[in-house]
């Protein structure tokens, strides 16, 4: 799985949107950007993931550079309940043998 | 649709015992992954099943085993249980592009 580097700390206001980076510059042809986030002592919840093209779902947005060497993961109204830590992980699931490499996140705090 | 489940929640053990783990995968999983996740660090990866085999393994030693049951669920054993192994054990499973995780299982090891 190719390094990614994330700010270790963000605030962010309740009801603003919360803009993420994470930078992924070794990123490989085949290997794609995931997104999880873990509220405190539970597993890790799926967000959303792209390989080069921009994604939205019901939770949020990623949006890709066109060079695919950085991300931003959007949280177009963050909640209270928001708050996480958040993992930017480039790699592949695709079959079996292949694994998530999990770095240290971004805490996010989202203030009142 | 039940997620990924493990069991138990909670699990306390002494040094040098031994612990069994499980997990159940989400429906229409085939590959299950175990992670380990000590306090205020990121997960883990320890190894991975498919076909009731080990696919891939991390850089963990050999007192970390497990199994993978036809009907694709899961067991993490740990041997001479470490104080260092103290930790959330968390299960993933996934097919196709997705990987989904389950709420962990907390051991303590005194």
């Amino acid at each position: 799985d190719a390094k990614t580097t994330q700010p270790p700390s963000m605030d962010c206001a309740e009801g603003r949107a919360a803009n993420l980076p994470c930078n992924h510059s070794t990123i490989s042809g085949n290997e794609y950007v995931y997104w999880y986030r873990q509220i405190h002592s539970q597993g890790p919840q799926y967000i959303i993931h792209g390989l080069k093209n921009n994604e939205t779902n019901e939770m949020a947005s990623l949006i890709i550079t066109e060079d695919r060497k950085s991300s931003t993961l959007i949280l177009p109204h963050a909640t209270l309940r928001d708050t996480a830590v958040y993992y930017c992980i480039a790699g592949m699931i695709k079959a079996a043998g292949n694994k998530l490499t999990f770095g240290g996140g971004t805490r996010v705090l989202v203030k009142p | 649709d039940a997620g990924v489940t493990q069991s138990p929640t909670h699990l306390i053990k002494t040094r040098g015992q031994q612990v069994t783990l499980r997990c159940s995968p989400k429906s229409g999983h085939d590959t299950v992954s175990w992670y380990q996740q000590a306090l205020g660090q990121g997960p883990q990866f320890i190894f991975q099943y498919y076909e009731e085999e080990e696919r891939q393994r991390g850089n963990f030693p050999d007192r970390f085993s497990g199994h993978q049951f036809p009907n694709y669920s899961s067991e993490l054993n740990v041997n001479a249980l470490l104080l260092g192994d103290s930790a959330l054990y968390l299960c993933a499973s996934s097919t196709g592009l997705s990987q989904y995780f389950g709420p962990g299982t907390r051991l303590l090891v005194l």
